[in-house]
C-alpha cells in the first residue's frame, strides 16, 4: 500500500527555468515531509523539510509547498541548474521523524 | 552531513545461500539504524527499525527469520538475507540516526541479485 506517489517518473527542464516536482499521500496521520536527491551510486541525501505546521518552507533556490487539504506537496527549484540533475524523492513520517514513507522518485534531467 | 558506509554495494548469491550487507555510520554513534528495500520502480519500503543493543522492528509482511537484523554497536547494523531466493533480489538501503528526532543519513545501497 504505497501512501506516497509520485506520479511522474521523470521530468525534463531547460536550465534556469523552474522544476516543479509533485508529491500526493494518502494518509492524514503525517505531520512531516521531506525531500531527498540522490545521484547514481550513492544514497539519498536530505535536501528540504516541511512540518505539517506550514505550508511552504524555502531555502535558497529549494521551496516546499505543503498543501494539507489536498494531501499534496511539491518542491520548486529555481532557477534549475546542470548539477540538479538527479532523481528526487518525497517522503513522510507520522510522529517518529526518521521512520519514512518514500515516494517512487522522479528523475529530473537539466538541459543546458 | 555524516557519513553512513554500506557494503557490499553490489552482491550476487545463488539461491538459498545467505548474504550480509554491513551499514556503518563512520563519524558518529547511530543509536537507530533503519533497512529499506526497493524493488524496480518502486519506492523504497521500511523494512524494519532495529535499535542499538535491541531486537529489530519489523513491519509488516516483512519476514523477521528470514531478514536477520543485528545492531550489536552504535557504529554497524547488519542485515542477513537467510536462504536467499530470486524474488529477493532487490535493492537494500540503509539509514541511520543519532537520535530519534534528527536527520538521518543513507547509506550507498546494495544491489543484491540472486540467481
Amino acid at each position: 500500500d504505497q501512501q506516497v506517489k509520485q506520479n511522474s517518473p521523470s521530468l525534463s527542464v531547460q536550465e534556469g527555468r523552474i522544476s516543479i516536482l509533485n508529491c500526493d499521500y494518502t494518509n492524514s496521520m503525517f505531520d512531516y515531509f521531506l525531500w531527498y536527491k540522490k545521484y547514481p551510486a550513492e544514497g539519498p541525501t536530505f535536501l528540504i523539510s516541511i512540518s505539517s505546521i506550514k505550508d511552504k518552507n524555502e531555502d535558497g533556490r529549494f521551496t516546499v509547498f505543503l498543501n494539507k487539504s489536498a494531501k499534496h506537496l511539491s518542491l520548486h527549484i529555481v532557477p534549475s541548474q546542470p548539477g540538479d540533475s538527479a532523481v528526487y524523492f518525497c517522503a513522510a513520517s507520522s510522529g517518529a521523524i526518521n521512520k519514512l514513507s518514500f515516494g517512487a522518485g522522479t528523475t529530473v534531467t537539466v538541459r543546458a | 552531513g555524516a557519513v553512513v558506509s554500506q557494503h557490499p554495494s553490489r552482491v550476487i548469491c545463488k539461491s538459498g545461500t545467505s548474504v550480509k550487507i554491513e551499514c556503518r555510520s563512520l563519524d558518529f554513534q547511530a543509536t537507530t539504524m533503519f533497512w529499506y528495500r526497493q524493488f524496480p520502480k518502486q519506492s523504497l519500503m521500511l523494512m524494519a527499525t532495529s535499535n542499538e543493543g535491541s531486537k529489530a522492528t519489523y513491519e509488516q509482511g516483512v519476514e523477521k527469520d528470514k531478514f536477520l537484523i543485528n545492531h550489536a554497536s552504535l557504529t554497524l547494523s547488519t542485515l542477513t538475507v537467510t536462504s536467499a531466493h530470486p524474488e529477493d533480489s532487490s535493492f537494500y538501503i540503509c539509514s541511520a540516526t543519532a537520535t530519534p528526532n534528527t536527520e538521518a543519513f543513507f547509506g550507498q545501497g546494495t544491489r543484491l541479485t540472486v540467481v
